[in-house]
C-alpha cells in the first residue's frame, strides 16, 4: 500500500523559533497533499491543501504567513510553523492523494509539536 | 458547512462483544465516507471507504454502512478484541480530491 512519512515525529522548541515539518510520499507521486492539525480530544482540522507547483489553499482562520507550505515536488511537501508560540503546540498530520487513485487519502504518522 | 458528529465520545466493552459505532453528518451531498483508526499518538489508518452510491463495505470483522439520505453511517465490529482498542474516526468528503471533514472520534476500549 501507499506509504506517507513525516519528519520529525516529534519536536520541542522555544517560543519564537521556526519549525519545519516534512511530509513525503514514499512509493507514489502525490498530486495533492493536505495538512491537518489535531488538538487533544478534538477532531482533525484541515489547515491547507497544497498542489505540486502551485500555492497552497488555506482554510479560513489559518494564517498563511505563519504556516508556510511548500509543495516543491510530487513526493515532498513541507509545513513551516514560523515564530511558534505555545498555542501552536499540537499534532500535525499530513495526507497525500495519489495521482492514479484520487479517492483515497494516505496519512502520515503525524508530528507532535511542543512549543515551550 | 458540513459537520460530522460521533456519539458517544468513549465506549468500553468486554472482549467478544459485537458493537456498533455511529457517525452522522449534516450535509448529505457527500462523495464518499471513510472510517479510520487512530492509536494514541499515531497517525490514521484507513479501515473502510464507502462511495456515496454504495450502501456498505466489509473488511474482515468490520462492516460499514452508509445511509446518505439520513446522513448516517455505522461501523460494526464483530467479536471485539483488546487489540481493537483505539479511536475510530469518521470522515466525509465532497469530491475526489477534496478535503475530509472529520468527527471527533469514538475512543473504544475492549476489556480482556
Amino acid at each position: 500500500g501507499a506509504v506517507v512519512s513525516q519528519h520529525p515525529s516529534w519536536v520541542i522548541c522555544k517560543s519564537g523559533t521556526s519549525v519545519k515539518i516534512e511530509c513525503r510520499s514514499l512509493d507514489f507521486q502525490a498530486t495533492t497533499m493536505f495538512w491537518y492539525r489535531q488538538f487533544p480530544k478534538q477532531s482533525l482540522m484541515l489547515m491547507a491543501t497544497s498542489n505540486e507547483g502551485s500555492k497552497a489553499t488555506y482554510e479560513q482562520g489559518v494564517e498563511k504567513d505563519k504556516f508556510l507550505i511548500n509543495h516543491a515536488s510530487l513526493t515532498l511537501s513541507t509545513l513551516t510553523v514560523t515564530s511558534a508560540h505555545p498555542e501552536d503546540s499540537s499534532f500535525y498530520i499530513c495526507s497525500a492523494i495519489s495521482g492514479s487513485r484520487q479517492e483515497t487519502q494516505y496519512f502520515g504518522p503525524g508530528t507532535r509539536l511542543l512549543v515551550l | 458547512k458540513q459537520e460530522v458528529t460521533q456519539i458517544p465520545a468513549a465506549l468500553s466493552v468486554p472482549e467478544g462483544e459485537n458493537l456498533v459505532l455511529n457517525c452522522s453528518f449534516t450535509d448529505s451531498a457527500i462523495y464518499n465516507l471513510q472510517w479510520f483508526r487512530q492509536d494514541p499518538g499515531k497517525g490514521l489508518t484507513s479501515l473502510l471507504l464507502i462511495q456515496s452510491s454504495q450502501r456498505e463495505q466489509t473488511s474482515g470483522r468490520l462492516n460499514a454502512s452508509l445511509d446518505k439520505s439520513s446522513g448516517r453511517s455505522t461501523l460494526y465490529i464483530a467479536a471485539s478484541q483488546p487489540g481493537d482498542s483505539a479511536t475510530y474516526l469518521c470522515a466525509v468528503s465532497t469530491g475526489a480530491n477534496s478535503k475530509l471533514t472529520f468527527g471527533k472520534g469514538i475512543t473504544l476500549s475492549v476489556r480482556p
